[in-house]
């Protein structure tokens, strides 16, 4: 079965930070996709990015940055420099590609991020 | 308006009674998804549908119907509310499956007392 751990429930960083969440994902599947979500205070949920199992190659956004390891299934978000508007809840998610994954997306339970100043 | 909106956006209900929280999307996605979201869990799915007329559960179905006569509709019905269903829900939409990426509505948030 597909399950997601974010061991970080919450994270507190001073402004400009850099801080690093971390995702670690279990699958039986090779072919699989892995999200991150964004839940401001405001409550919607923000897609931020799309990564499948077979593009390695780590991405970057602005200030944000993903890095995906498949030999420690590990799928990590990083935001440089951090800012209030950051403050949110981060969700990671996995789907596997196949049949039995049954059109399931596995939310994990998120990390709160507080940026303060 | 363009997306996906869902209403009632807050909804407070009594034990016993059916609800029903309407989910609407303008992307003619063929994909439709309920999720509900409470603490400690993330988000957990409950229905989805592939298309309309064709629907499928998730991982936490039970209390729970849904039906899609339209594309662009997804209701889901308490069909007797409990306390344990007070959550926020979760509507989401996706041109395919779970491994495309699913846009969400802004969520209803529900009480049942």
């Amino acid at each position: 079965a597909q399950k997601v751990t974010q061991a970080q429930t919450e994270i507190s960083v001073v402004e400009k930070e850099d801080v690093t969440l971390d995702c670690v994902y279990e699958t039986r599947d090779t072919t699989y996709y892995l999200f991150w979500y964004k839940q401001p205070p405001s409550g919607e949920l923000v897609f931020l990015i799309r990564r499948n199992s077979f593009d390695e190659q780590n991405e970057i956004s602005g200030r944000y940055s993903w890095n995906f390891q498949k030999s420690t299934s590990s799928f990590n978000f990083t935001i440089t420099a951090s800012q209030v508007v950051d403050s949110a809840v981060y969700f990671c998610a996995l789907s596997e590609a196949s049949r039995g994954g049954g059109n399931k997306l596995t939310f994990g339970t998120g990390t709160q991020l507080k940026v303060e100043l | 308006d363009a997306g996906i909106t869902q209403s009632p956006r807050y909804k407070i209900t009594e034990t016993g009674r059916q609800v029903t929280l309407m989910c609407h999307q303008t992307w003619s996605h063929s994909y439709m998804f309920w999720y509900r979201q409470d603490l400690g869990h993330g988000l957990r799915l409950i229905y989805y549908s592939a298309a309309a007329d064709i629907t499928d559960k998730g991982e936490v179905p039970d209390g729970y119907v849904v039906s899609r006569s339209k594309t662009e509709n997804f209701p889901l019905t308490l069909e007797s509310a409990t306390r344990s269903q007070t959550s926020v829900y979760f509507c989401a939409s996706s041109f395919g499956g779970a491994t495309e990426t699913q846009y969400f509505g802004p969520g209803t948030r529900l009480l049942v007392l």
